[in-house]
C-alpha cells in the first residue's frame, strides 16, 4: 500500500524566506503527483500538478519537482509572505483510480 | 474556484441514524469523489464516481454507500452512522479520468456522531 509522508510536520519562517517543503512515496508507480494548500476550516486548493513523466511545474512563486524513481517531490516556495501561511499537502495518483494523501506540513510565515 | 458545494456544512447527530451528505457542482465534470479527514490520517478515498451511475471503491468504502443519478449532484449515504465515522467529508472532482487532470475541492462537511 502507497505510504506518502510529510516531512517536517510543522515549519516556522521569517517573510521573505526562500523554503522548500518535502513529500515522499513508498511505490513509484504513480500517474501523478498533486501539491495542495489549505486553509483553517476550508478545502484544498490545487496548487500544481505534475505528471509522472515531468521533472518540474512552475506558477508564480512556487515551483515543485518530482523524481519518481527516488519517490521524492519538493515545493519550492519563493520570498514567502504571511499569506503563504496554511496546511501544505501532497497527493499520488496511483491505477486504479485511487489517491493517498500526505498528512501535510503547516508553515507559518512570520512577519 | 471551482462551483463545488457541500450540504450540509456541519451535522450532528446520533450513533445508529443514516446519514446523507450532498456534493452539487456546476462545472459538468464527470468524476467525482468523496474523502474523509481526519488527524494522523490525511484525506482517504471513500467512493468515486466516473459518471452518471458509475461508481466505484475507494480505500475506506466500508460503511459508506453513494449514488449519482445526475451529472452533478454525488450523495454520500452513512447507512447507520457509527462513532468511528466522525470526521471531516471532502467531496472533489475532476474534468476526466486522464491524468493531467487536477482535482478540486468543496469546502467540507464536518460531521460528528455522538
Amino acid at each position: 500500500k502507497q505510504e506518502v509522508t510529510q516531512i517536517p510536520a510543522a515549519l516556522s519562517v521569517p517573510e521573505g524566506e526562500n523554503l522548500v517543503l518535502n513529500c515522499s512515496f513508498t511505490d513509484s508507480a504513480i500517474y501523478n503527483l498533486q501539491w495542495f494548500r489549505q486553509d483553517p476550516g476550508k478545502g484544498l486548493t490545487s496548487l500544481l500538478l505534475i505528471q509522472s513523466s515531468q521533472r518540474e511545474q512552475t506558477s508564480g512563486r512556487l515551483n515543485a519537482s518530482l523524481d519518481k524513481s527516488s519517490g521524492r517531490s519538493t515545493l519550492y516556495i519563493a520570498a514567502s509572505q504571511p499569506g503563504d501561511s496554511a496546511t501544505y499537502l501532497c497527493a499520488v495518483r496511483q491505477p486504479g483510480n485511487q489517491f493517498y494523501f500526505g498528512t501535510g506540513t503547516s508553515l507559518t510565515v512570520i512577519p | 474556484d471551482a462551483g463545488i458545494t457541500q450540504s450540509p456544512r456541519h451535522k450532528v447527530t446520533e450513533t445508529g441514524t443514516p446519514v446523507t451528505l450532498r456534493c452539487h457542482q456546476t462545472e459538468n465534470h464527470r468524476y467525482m469523489y468523496w474523502y474523509r479527514q481526519d488527524p494522523g490520517h490525511g484525506l482517504r478515498l471513500i467512493h468515486y464516481s466516473y459518471g452518471v451511475k458509475d461508481t466505484d471503491k475507494g480505500e475506506v468504502s466500508d460503511g459508506y454507500s453513494v449514488s449519482r443519478s445526475k451529472t452533478e449532484d454525488f450523495l454520500l449515504t452513512l447507512e447507520s452512522a457509527t462513532s468511528s465515522q466522525t470526521s471531516v467529508y471532502f467531496c472533489a472532482i475532476s474534468e476526466s479520468g486522464h491524468t493531467n487532470q487536477p482535482q478540486h475541492f468543496g469546502d467540507g462537511t464536518r460531521l460528528s456522531i455522538l
